[in-house]
């Protein structure tokens, strides 16, 4: 079974500094990774995925994420934060193999909190 | 084009009772997935359809079910409501369900659950 540990509840970052979301994953296979947006009272919006390629994937908004491998990891970055930027954050993870289907697991979410 | 619809956005129903949500999947996609979302579970799979099968189930109880129709439109159920069923509700469309699918899930808005 697979698995995303988001281990951060809460990340404060002032605006205009650099911004890290930190996700690792435990899967059988190759991972495909995700992360997505949530804003109050809103669905979830993607921000990125990694199917294969470049370890280094850069998706909406000025956000990117790096996988790693070796460390299981998938972390989201963004050079420079804005106060709007502030929202929840998931990192979820499917397994390309037909009985999971397009099931994804998420992580518990991180809470961004950008201020001025 | 028009995203994923769910509707309504919001109920409050009392427990015993039964409610029906809808969602509308974007057009042209024939997968439609559903998760539930609590401040204590986080997300959490419940199923998927795909051309009016169900094609994953994650771990919940019998009382949630759902259905697709022929138009990709699903339902889901949830019967005999206990106070924690009170949740966000999100449906999910994809374009396909497994095999060369690498594609993202697009989620609607949610419809939020309030039980008494």
């Amino acid at each position: 079974a697979q698995s995303v540990a988001q281990p951060e509840d809460q990340v404060n970052v002032a605006e205009g500094n650099p911004l890290t979301v930190k996700c690792t994953y435990s899967v059988s296979g190759n991972p495909y990774l995700f992360w997505y947006v949530q804003y109050p009272n809103r669905g979830l919006q993607f921000l990125l995925k990694y199917i294969t390629g470049d370890n280094l994937v850069k998706g909406s908004y000025g956000f990117e994420a790096e996988f790693n491998k070796s460390q299981t990891s998938f972390h989201l970055k963004k050079p420079s934060a804005l106060v709007s930027d502030s929202a929840l954050y998931f990192c979820a993870v499917r397994v390309l193999i037909k009985a999971a289907g397009n099931k994804l697991t998420f992580g518990g979410g991180t809470r961004v909190l950008v201020k001025p | 084009k028009a995203g994923v619809t769910q509707t309504p956005r919001y109920l409050i129903k009392t427990r015993g009772q039964q409610v029906t949500l809808s969602c509308s999947p974007i057009s042209g996609h024939r997968s439609v997935s559903w998760y539930q979302q609590t401040p204590g579970q986080g997300l959490q799979f419940l199923f998927e359809y795909f051309s009016e099968t169900q094609r994953n189930k994650g771990n919940f109880p019998g009382r949630f079910s759902g259905r697709q129709f022929s138009n990709s439109r699903s339902e889901m159920n949830v019967s005999t409501l206990e106070l924690g069923d009170s949740a966000l509700y999100l449906c999910a469309s994809s374009l396909a369900v497994s095999g060369a699918n690498t594609g993202e899930l697009f989620f609607g808005e949610g419809s939020r659950l309030t039980v008494l």
